[in-house]
């Protein structure tokens, strides 16, 4: 019965690569978002989805892409992963006007 | 633009001891604020949020803010801290722009509860 779920939690891949973190939420919220902690902790967000349609797009190398099959679903795919990728990735949820968002429990990526 | 300030990237308090983790936002509209706890190695847990309701806000596990417009602050207080409070606890401004919003999260601080 996880609200906001995320797969999978850890990941460690090499230099190059192409990987794909899943993120599903069964709270029937609107908007879907992703964000990046990085090791100092900082929290910064990189997309956020309305109803499968991208709302924002920050300064996110466009190695990133967000992916929403369906208002439940918002998957990242990242390519050519580099090492300063590595970081903790959290999918969050929201009903509209931001009003009380719920987090995902992150995935660990390491690249090495 | 808006932006949350959390002064104090680590804060230390005795067990039994008063905490207060300070917050101080910016925001050119009025403002939805939220404190968030992550323990090591977990996802973010909110512990309260403020809406425009009572600005004295009480959340879980005994903590409580309180919303002060004149002073753009939102700092987080428990009277008596526990041992499993020790925690990163982030403070965060969402503008209220509909759908659109997201959240702007502060650098975070670290809470550590000595026995």
């Amino acid at each position: 019965d996880t609200a906001v779920s995320q797969t999978p939690k850890y990941l460690v891949t090499q230099m190059g690569n192409d990987k794909s973190i899943k993120c599903e939420q069964n709270l029937g919220h609107d908007t879907m978002y992703w964000y990046k902690q990085d090791s100092k902790k900082f929290l910064k967000i990189m997309f956020s989805y309305n109803n499968k349609e991208l709302i924002i797009n920050e300064t996110v190398p466009n190695r990133f892409s967000p992916k929403s099959p369906d208002k439940a679903h918002l998957n990242l795919h990242i390519n050519s992963l580099e090492l300063g990728d590595s970081a903790v990735y959290f999918c969050a949820s929201s009903p509209p006007q931001g009003y009380g968002y719920t987090f995902g429990s992150g995935t660990r990526l390491t690249v090495v | 633009a808006q932006s949350v300030t959390q002064l104090g990237s680590h804060v230390s308090v005795s067990e039994g001891a008063l905490v207060l983790l300070r917050c101080n936002y910016s925001s050119s509209v009025p403002p939805y604020l939220f404190w968030y706890v992550q323990y090591p190695n977990q996802g973010l847990q909110l512990l309260l949020k403020y809406t425009s309701a009572a600005t004295l806000v009480k959340g879980i596990n005994g903590f409580e803010a309180e919303f002060k417009k004149s002073e753009t602050s939102f700092h987080l207080t428990k009277p008596s801290a526990h041992m499993s409070d020790a925690a990163e606890y982030f403070c965060a401004v969402s503008d209220r722009g509909g759908s659109q919003g997201n959240l702007i999260f502060g650098k975070g601080t670290k809470l550590s509860v000595k026995p």
